[in-house]
This record gives structure tokens, sequence and C-alpha cells, in this order.
């Protein structure tokens, strides 16, 4: 399968513990999206990388999160001190184009849902 | 501040009926609208969008209809699947030229009965 891959698929972490997160988007993707999803919510913005420059990180909710996609493929989200209101699915996205238009379709991971105790 | 909302947590239709789902935006400026179908367990996947220039757009089994004086946007599924049975994502976009971040709104869940 080629699609979006996302490790681990659940995380326990205790309070205080750091944490990362992987994607591996669609082979040739240029965009990558990372988004937070809380129980009972949509999926809301984190933060953009078109190849390996973050050209938004605008919903990134506090310093403690940190995103990094050092060679344009492979992406990694990580949370420093976990705190339990970080507890949520995080969803990774790839599209192939920098733009959105209606051929370039957002394509989801599974997500890794973390919850911190 | 919700910019996109879905008031109906959930929705249950018959086998063969059609299923309206219905979202409500405060944003004028999105250029898109999109519905993502979600599975447990697994990411959501895109189903149908829209521009905000049209006020139709149909594939197959799905249409969806948006009117942007309502601000106010449905998909409809007819005839409705049991395999359609998953939480239904509204979603928006806007042109900023960069970042093509959507905005979500909370879901509604739909069940198929048989």
């Amino acid at each position: 399968g080629a699609g979006v891959s996302q490790s681990p698929r659940y995380k326990v972490a205790k309070r205080g513990q750091d944490v990362a997160l992987r994607c591996d988007p669609i082979s040739g993707h240029v965009s990558l999206f990372w988004y937070q999803q809380a129980l009972g919510q949509g999926p809301e913005f984190l933060t953009y990388f078109q190849n390996e420059a973050q050209l938004d990180k605008s919903g990134l909710p506090s310093d403690r999160f940190f995103a990094e996609r050092p060679e344009g493929s492979v992406s990694t989200l990580k949370i420093q001190r976990t705190q339990q209101e970080d507890s949520a699915v995080y969803l990774c996205a790839s599209s192939l184009l920098p733009r959105y238009d209606t051929d370039n379709e957002q394509f989801f991971g599974p997500g890794t849902r973390l919850t911190v105790l | 501040d919700q910019q996109v909302k879905q008031n109906s947590p959930s929705l249950s239709v018959q086998e063969g009926r059609i299923s309206i789902l219905n979202c409500d935006y405060t944003n004028s400026m999105f250029d898109y609208f999109l519905w993502y179908k979600k599975y447990p367990a697994e990411g959501p996947t895109f189903l149908i969008s829209i521009s905000s220039i049209k006020d139709k757009n149909e594939d197959g089994r799905f249409t969806v209809f948006l009117n942007k004086s309502a601000k106010h946007l449905s998909l409809h599924i007819v005839p409705s699947q049991p395999g359609d049975s998953a939480v239904y994502f509204c979603a928006a976009y806007r042109n900023t030229g960069t970042a093509s971040k959507l905005t979500f709104g909370t879901g509604t869940r739909l069940q198929v009965t048989l």
C-alpha cells in the first residue's frame, strides 16, 4: 500500500514525558500537514510543511510542540513534557502539490492515539 | 471560534433512503468546501468538494449543495447504503497561496440501518 503511514498507532505516556510521533507521507508528496483531533471534535490544524520548509506553524498549541521534516519526506511531531490535555489523535496528511485545488487531495494517515496519564 | 459547525452529532437513516448532512460556516472567505468520511481507527478520506463559486457538485450517489447567502452546505447521499455508516466531517479551505490547511467541523455520525 502506498498510503500515508503513522507510527506508533497508540502511545501511552506519563505526564511530563517526551514523545515523538512519526509520519511517512506518500512518496513524492510535497505538502505535509499535522492535525490534532481531540475526543468528539474535528481535526484541528497544527502545522504545514512544503518539502522541508515549515511554512505554517500557527496551530501548534505551545512551545512544547515541535515538528520537523528535515529531508522533505518523513516528518516527526515531538511533544515535550506531555500534559493530560495533549491526549488526542494526531493525524498526518500529505498532498502532491503545494497549493490546494480540486485535484490536490489531502490523504490522511490512520493517526496516532496519544494518551497522557 | 468554531468557523465550521456541524450541529447534528448523529443521524440514523434507513437503507435506500436519502441521508442529508448539514454544515454551517461563519468565514465568508473560504474558497472550497469538502466532505470527508471517517471509519473507526482510520484517517479521514476525501469524499467530495465544491468551489465557493458553485452551488452544486455531484459525484455518483453523493451531491453537495452550497448556499453562500446562508453560509450553509449540505451533503446528500442517495440511496444510502450500510457501508455509508461512518463519521462525516465538513471542512473548508481558504486559498492563501501557501498553506492549504483545512478547517473541520465536529463531525456527524451517520448510521444506515437495514
